[in-house]
């Protein structure tokens, strides 16, 4: 069972406006959420987190929504850039953060 | 280079042969796991070590599937008589000790492909 959901396989923005890329989740026991940004070839690299006690997090362009109530979370990137362009994995934990659920990634393309 | 390292980056084996992957964790990084993707999907958890003791083991990991971190530094997966099931792509990961929530650091994968 997905426990953690991405239910856009892609997105395309134009360069300079909002991404925004959203995720689900079912276990009400999930307590850290993150979001890893991934290229071709390459591991998953951190791209910024949150704590259930807290309802945004903001890390330069990057900004992330936690509705704890809906079990939904969103990240937005203004102004994207075309190096951007990458598959966004969604992450979830419970309190002891020893196994993360990943959503299936939304692969996001910037046009210039 | 400081970050996660995997080897090897591909291995290409016949069914039923035996493969060893090798991950080496940041060094000063106590926990380290290996997830599993296929095409499409996000990695999912096979495995967490803490130091050398293996705590957790989804069910993922069939008895096929052993992994080992002798020394708490690197670790080994090794996967016993492969399937076609098993082509994926192996990620190991490595978070430091403090704290409760983490992120974890990825390495670049061993890519596996059984035919």
């Amino acid at each position: 069972d997905q426990q953690v959901k991405q239910n856009s396989p892609s997105l395309s923005v134009q360069e300079g406006r909002i991404s925004i890329l959203n995720c689900d989740y079912t276990n009400s026991m999930f307590d850290y959420f993150l979001w890893y940004k991934k290229y071709p070839a390459e591991g998953p690299t951190f791209l910024i987190s949150i704590s259930s006690i807290k309802d945004k997090n903001e890390d330069g362009r990057f900004t992330v929504f936690l509705n704890k109530s809906a079990k939904h979370l969103s990240l937005h990137i203004v102004p994207s850039q075309p190096g951007d362009s990458a598959v966004y994995f969604c992450a979830a934990s419970a309190y002891t953060g020893n196994q993360f659920y990943f959503g299936t990634g939304t692969s996001l393309t910037v046009i210039p | 280079d400081t970050g996660v390292s995997q080897d090897p980056r591909h291995k290409i084996t016949k069914r039923g042969q035996n493969v060893t992957f090798r991950c080496d964790p940041i060094s000063e990084h106590n926990r380290l796991y290996w997830y599993r993707q296929t095409l499409g999907q996000g990695p999912e958890f096979l495995t967490y070590f803490q130091n050398e003791a293996q705590l957790e083991k989804s069910r993922l990991l069939s008895d096929r599937f052993s992994a080992e971190r002798p020394k708490g530094s690197f670790s080994t997966l090794e996967i016993q008589r492969t399937e076609q099931g098993d082509s994926a792509m192996y990620l190991c990961a490595s978070s430091p000790r403090t704290g409760v929530n983490n992120e974890q650091f990825f390495g670049p994968g061993t890519r596996l492909t059984v035919l």
